[in-house]
């Protein structure tokens, strides 16, 4: 069955300080994997998608940058953490066909203090 | 305007009550969803619809593909179906998922 695995669920992590946070899928292969946010009293925003390894395509100019090396992994990093990164950070995954269900991570949430 | 517009933001109901939320959408669409997301963040998905309605348990969700509409419906409502609402829609060559801002709901005992 296909999952999705997304850590940590939680994290605290100090202004200027880098992140990442990693999310990984099984059962499936060649997925399309997406990133969002949730900044506090706000919907979800796509940040990054990605249809294949090493192919990165950014909706939001920001301090983040994501990365996939391997087919079903996808990572969102920051150099430097701003207390604007603070938010809930999502993960999710579709097969490439229209229609597909979409399958969500659990979440991470971050503060930046 | 937002892609995605949800009503009511928040809604607070008695134990028992039939709930209603509403999501309307502005883009072409391949699929919504509608999904929970309880206090600690997790989120779970409760429907995928592209066309008519579909029931799990005493939730049912249904969706009017012309009038780019659907709605959230909960019977029998409990506290334990405290939660925030949010109703997202596929759209784009990406199948990316636009979201609602979410609808909070709480049920009084």
């Amino acid at each position: 069955s296909q999952t999705i695995h997304q850590w940590p669920a939680t994290l605290v992590q100090p202004v200027g300080s880098p992140l990442s946070l990693e999310c990984t899928v099984e059962g499936t292969s060649n997925p399309n994997l997406y990133w969002y946010r949730q900044a506090a009293g706000r919907g979800l925003q796509l940040l990054f998608y990605s249809v294949g390894i090493g192919q990165i395509s950014s909706e939001v100019p920001q301090n983040l940058s994501a990365s996939r090396p391997q087919d079903r992994q996808f990572i969102l990093s920051s150099k430097k953490l701003l207390l604007s990164d603070s938010g809930f950070y999502l993960c999710a995954w579709s097969a490439r066909v229209k229609g597909a269900e979409a399958f969500f991570g659990q979440g991470t949430r971050l503060t930046v203090v | 305007k937002n892609e995605v517009e949800q009503s009511p933001q928040n809604l607070t109901a008695q134990e028992g009550e039939f709930i209603t939320i509403n999501c309307s959408y502005s883009v072409g669409i391949s699929a919504l969803h509608w999904l929970q997301q309880h206090p600690g963040g997790g989120i779970v998905s409760l429907f995928m619809l592209s066309s008519g309605k579909k029931k799990h348990g005493r939730l049912i969700a249904t969706i009017n593909i012309q009038e780019k509409h659907s709605s959230l419906h909960i019977t029998a409502s409990h506290p334990r179906d405290s939660a925030v609402y949010i109703c997202a829609v596929r759209s784009g060559s990406n199948y990316q998922l636009i979201w609602g801002a979410g609808t909070k709901l709480i049920i009084k005992p």
